[in-house]
């Protein structure tokens, strides 16, 4: 059985500081991919990143960052100098090697105050 | 161009009654899925379908029943809607093969019974 966790149902932070966001996984498969979407506030899915279970390398992508340790399941996202366009609800999820399905942890509503 | 689109955005009907959602995607994926989002957020699969056939059925009443007339279309229908079916449902597409690639979701519907 697979399982996302999303320790942090909601996080508030003042505009420009940095904020990471966890997530922690469980899965028996040695081979999965981990992603982090996006939902702001008008409701669509934005898909943000999908990292492979043999690529370890953290990642940055302008103000976007993704440590992914294996040793502890854990995918963390880390936004730096937040902006309030970043306020929406954000999943980390799960999918099997080869296999589509999505587990999603339950969310993190992060907002960011002007 | 929207590369996966769902109609209707909102639906609105009385309990007993049978409506269905469509899905189209024009990314040339090879596999569509149906996904429920509670009011609490919580995202889960319902269904997965890979080239026409169906390759995942997550635990949903029989009620709902997805259609797939081709690769491009995923169209769901709910019989006897209940209150408890009130939720947004995504739509999503993804290429497993060859190379396996992210879930590209819908703006999702927002159904709501009453």
């Amino acid at each position: 059985a697979q399982k996302v966790t999303q320790a942090q149902t909601e996080i508030s932070v003042v505009e420009k500081e940095d904020v990471t966001l966890d997530c922690v996984y469980e899965t028996r498969d040695t081979t999965y991919y981990l992603f982090w979407y996006k939902q702001p506030p008008s409701g669509e899915l934005v898909f943000l990143i999908r990292r492979n279970s043999f690529d370890e390398q953290n990642e940055i992508s302008g103000r976007y960052s993704w440590n992914f340790q294996k040793s502890t399941s854990s995918f963390n996202f880390t936004i730096t100098a937040s902006q309030v366009v970043d306020s929406a609800v954000y999943f980390c999820a799960l999918s099997p090697f080869g296999n589509e399905k999505l587990t999603f942890g339950t969310g993190t509503r992060l907002t960011i105050i002007p | 161009d929207t590369a996966v689109s769902q109609t209707p955005k909102y639906l609105v009907t009385q309990m007993g009654n049978d409506k269905s959602i469509k899905c189209e995607q024009n990314l040339g994926h090879d596999t569509m899925y149906w996904y429920k989002q509670d009011s609490k957020k919580f995202l889960k699969i319902m269904f997965s379908y890979n080239n026409k056939e169906l390759i995942i059925n997550e635990t949903v009443p029989n009620r709902f029943s997805p259609k797939s007339p081709d690769k491009a279309h995923l169209n769901l229908h709910i019989n006897s809607l209940e209150l408890g079916d009130s939720a947004v449902y995504f739509c999503a597409s993804s290429r497993l093969y060859p190379g396996g690639t992210e879930a590209f979701f819908g703006q999702g519907t927002r159904l709501t019974v009453v």
